[in-house]
Order: C-alpha cells, then structure tokens, then sequence
C-alpha cells in the first residue's frame, strides 16, 4: 500500500470551510483514497473515498487531482465537533494492510 | 445495521498474564481487522481475518494472535502481556473488497 503524507496539524475557524491536504505520490491505478477520522479517544470513522472523480456525500467533499498524486478532504462548514486527527489512506481493493500515517490533526476554533 | 462492537471496552491486566479481546463484527461482514494504537506508534495494523482464516499479518511478536469463528465474530489473544502492550486495540470489517468500518475500541491497561 503506498504511503501517505498530510500536514501535521492545521486551524480553522467555526463556520468556514476546512481544506485538509494528502501527499499520495505513489498511489497506484487500482489503489482509492479513503479519508478517516478519529476522535479523541473513539475509533476511526469513514469520511469518504474515492478513485479518481471527486466526490461528496453528507460528511465532506473529496477533490483528487488529474494525476492522483494528491487529493484534498472539504470540510464545507467546520464545527467544533469536527475537531479531530484526519487520516488520510491509500488502498488497493485487495490490500487489507491498512497503512495508517500520523494523520492531520485538525483544530476548529470558535 | 448496528456497527462493530467490541469487548470488554476496558481492562487492566498485570505484566505476565493473558488477555482475549473480543469483536462483533457488522452484519454480513465477512472480513475483520484488528490494529493497536499507541501514542507513541500510532495505528499499527495486526491482522486481518476472512472467513475464518488469517489473510495479512503485520510486525507483531508471536505474542499476539487472533481468530476468527464461523459467525465471522473474532478474538484476538495476547498472550505475556508486557508494559509496552498498553494501548486501544481496535478492530474494523468489511464485507468483501468494500470500506472497512471501525468499533470503539478496548482499551487495555498493563501494569
């Protein structure tokens, strides 16, 4: 499974949109990008995934580049209960070797 | 669909005994994954299970080992538990290729 690279922590305001960005220079044409989050203390939870087309649902927005070498998790209206350390992973649909980084830990300030 | 469950949520253990970590995966989900986390290293994949066999394995001392059983619930033992094995183990399924979906976590305490 490629490796991934995300800034260690950012800042955003309540209210405003939070960008979260992921390094996948490696990735693989069968490999997806799936994004995770975890909350203090909890398990990780699914954000989102995708292949090569953005894509949205309830939670966020996933923008991947044309070259898939990078992708950037939206956030549309960051709350203080998003607050959280975001993963970023790649894997392929057979690589059950989930690789996790540090993660993004995000901050959503009032 | 109710999610991946986990027990006991936590449990503290002396240096030198056993411990068995039990997971409940989702309805229908065939496959289960197990990783510990730690401060210090992260989260560390351990093992994947599918249909009762083991299909991955991470760098883990043999200490460590799991199963899974024909309801595809799953264990994982660990066995001489040292101070450093103090951490969340988590565990996640997935059915077949799809997204894997996390449980809460045991939280074990060595002493």
């Amino acid at each position: 499974d490629a490796k991934t690279t995300q800034p260690p922590s950012m800042d955003c305001a309540e209210g405003r949109a939070a960008n979260l960005p992921c390094n996948h220079s490696t990735i693989s044409g069968n490999e997806y990008v799936y994004w995770y989050r975890q909350i203090h203390s909890q398990g990780p939870q699914y954000i989102i995934h995708g292949l090569k087309n953005n894509e949205t649902n309830e939670m966020a927005s996933l923008i991947i580049t044309e070259d898939r070498k990078s992708s950037t998790l939206i956030l549309p209206h960051a709350t203080l209960r998003d607050t959280a350390v975001y993963y970023c992973i790649v894997r392929g649909t057979g690589g059950f070797k989930t690789i996790f980084g540090a993660g993004t830990r995000l901050f959503v300030k009032a | 669909k109710a999610g991946v469950t986990q027990t006991p949520r936590y449990l503290i253990k002396t240096r030198g005994q056993q411990v068995t970590l039990s997971c409940s995966p989702i309805s229908g989900h065939r496959s289960v994954s197990w990783y510990q986390q730690t401060p210090g290293q992260g989260l560390q994949f351990l093992f994947e299970y599918f249909s009762e066999t083991q299909r991955n394995k991470g760098n883990f001392p043999g200490r460590f080992s799991g199963r899974q059983f024909s309801n595809s619930r799953s264990e994982m033992n660990v066995s001489t538990l040292e101070l450093g094995d103090s951490a969340l183990y988590l565990c996640a399924s997935r059915q077949n290729q799809e997204t894997q979906y996390f449980g809460p976590g045991t939280r074990l305490l060595v002493l």
